[in-house]
């Protein structure tokens, strides 16, 4: 059974602090992302990763900085917390492939509700 | 821009059958998804359509029409644990995922 596990449900940072947001698979996929989800918008993409070590900025990249150092770790952070990353935060995975008429799709973890005072 | 429109919420009766719709602006197409998400978890995959027509699993059938951009996600003998989010997806020209905002699904008895 496929699976996407993040280091915790629920967070609760102060202002300023440092936070980290981490996630593993188990399906030696490729792709890893990180979203967030907030109400009446859709999920927004931060970062990617489409092999170790390797990065790029999603839509909404500021403020938040990432980590790949093994293939099934993708880690999020948050240099300087506030409160306008108080959140929902889901990581996903996927298969890395053009092949036309194959799906690839992702795969999510449970998420970790932020909340930033 | 890159937009994907869906109703906000439905309500259905239990048993009953409901169409969820959803309408796309992108930048190039490969595909479109279609997740389920209860309340406090994870998205998970229902379907997904990259040539124009109707796919069926099961009570659950997505449907697609590349030419108007649109796409619906039909759901019979509808349960009480049907009761979720359902996000439409499109996967642009450059591999992306743009979501749309989800539909809210209330089922009633």
């Amino acid at each position: 059974d496929v699976k996407v596990t993040q280091s915790s449900r629920y967070l609760v940072k102060r202002t300023g602090e440092k936070v980290f947001l981490e996630c593993v698979q188990d399906m030696d996929h490729e792709n890893m992302f990180w979203y967030r989800q907030d109400p009446g918008l859709g999920l927004r993409l931060i970062y990617f990763s489409y092999d170790v070590k390797m990065k790029e900025k999603g839509d909404i990249p500021e403020g938040y900085s990432v980590s790949r150092e093994k293939k099934e770790r993708f880690s999020l952070i948050l240099e300087s917390a506030s409160t306008n990353q108080t959140s929902m935060y889901l990581c996903a995975s996927s298969l890395m492939g053009v092949t036309s008429g194959t799906s690839y799709e992702q795969y999510f973890g449970p998420g970790t509700r932020l909340t930033v005072t | 821009g890159q937009n994907i429109d869906q109703p906000t919420e439905m309500t259905a009766t239990e048993g009953a059958i409901v169409q969820i719709n959803c309408t796309y602006q992108t930048s190039g197409f490969n595909g479109l998804f279609w997740y389920q998400q209860h309340a406090g978890e994870a998205p998970t995959f229902l379907s997904y359509n990259v040539l124009d027509g109707l796919e069926e699993k099961g009570r659950f059938s997505s449907f697609l029409s590349r030419s108007k951009g649109y796409s619906y996600l039909l759901l019979k003998e509808l349960q009480m644990k049907d009761s979720a989010s359902y996000l439409c997806a499109v996967r642009d020209s450059n591999y992306q995922l743009i979501w749309g905002a989800g539909t809210k699904l209330i089922i009633k008895p």
